[in-house]
């Protein structure tokens, strides 16, 4: 199957600051891929859509400007949690398609505030 | 939007046991994926199955598009199986295009 890298894999940060987690496609081109959210214990909650060349669009409840995505190539989108505070803490993983057809997901990417 | 069940939320078996895990969701859809997530959190793909029957070695599974479920089933269970098996959808209406809505997971054990 296709592979989606996500890079890091664990971050830890001081409230306040921003992070930035890069999602790669490394064998096919991705002009959609989105980003979710998965609390402990939870499932995985659709976060935003992330097209190639466009803005993001956002699910209800997601605050766009502090959650940033920018999809500057078909291989490659960031999900930037600015000014980030404890509750932002989660793990955050995204995936990437060739529509139509299967989804995969990268290697997800576990962000402590502290 | 569309809902998705998974049923049973929990799974004891000992080693060799075999399972049903059940997926039921509300609306057409234009995709159904099976996920085991790891304990590192990654989502391995089980299998891609809008509608039929698939296998892979211990692993098959059975979409019932017009019913609305799907069932993935495990044969002779090892320890390594444990995690938890998500089932994830994509609504054939609207705008849904290759948005995952995912269930609430089985979480499955198994003992040696």
């Amino acid at each position: 199957g296709a592979v989606v890298s996500q890079h890091p894999s664990r971050v830890i940060c001081k409230s306040g600051t921003s992070v930035k987690i890069e999602c790669r496609s490394l064998d096919f081109q991705a002009t959609t891929m989105f980003w979710y959210r998965q609390f402990p214990k939870q499932s995985l909650m659709l976060m935003a859509t992330s097209n190639e060349g466009s803005k993001a669009t956002y699910e209800q409840g997601v605050e766009k400007d502090k959650f940033l995505i920018n999809h500057a190539s078909l291989t490659l989108s960031t999900l930037t949690v600015t000014s980030a505070h404890p509750e932002d803490s989660s793990f955050y993983i995204c995936s990437a398609q060739q529509y139509p057809g299967e989804l995969f997901f990268g290697e997800g990417s576990r962000l402590t505030v502290l | 939007g569309i809902q998705v069940e998974q049923s049973p939320p929990d799974l004891i078996l000992q080693e060799g046991a075999n399972s049903t895990l059940r997926c039921n969701f509300s609306d057409s859809v234009n995709n159904l994926q099976w996920f085991h997530q790891n304990p590192w959190g990654q989502l391995i793909n089980l299998f891609y199955i809008p509608s039929g029957t698939k296998q892979n070695g211990r692993l098959s599974a059975t979409t019932v598009a017009t019913e609305r479920y799907s069932l993935l089933y495990i044969s002779s269970s090892q320890t390594t199986d444990s995690g938890v098996y998500f089932c994830a959808v994509e609504s054939a209406g609207g705008t849904s295009y290759g948005k995952l809505t995912f269930g609430q997971g089985t979480i499955l054990t198994v003992h040696p």
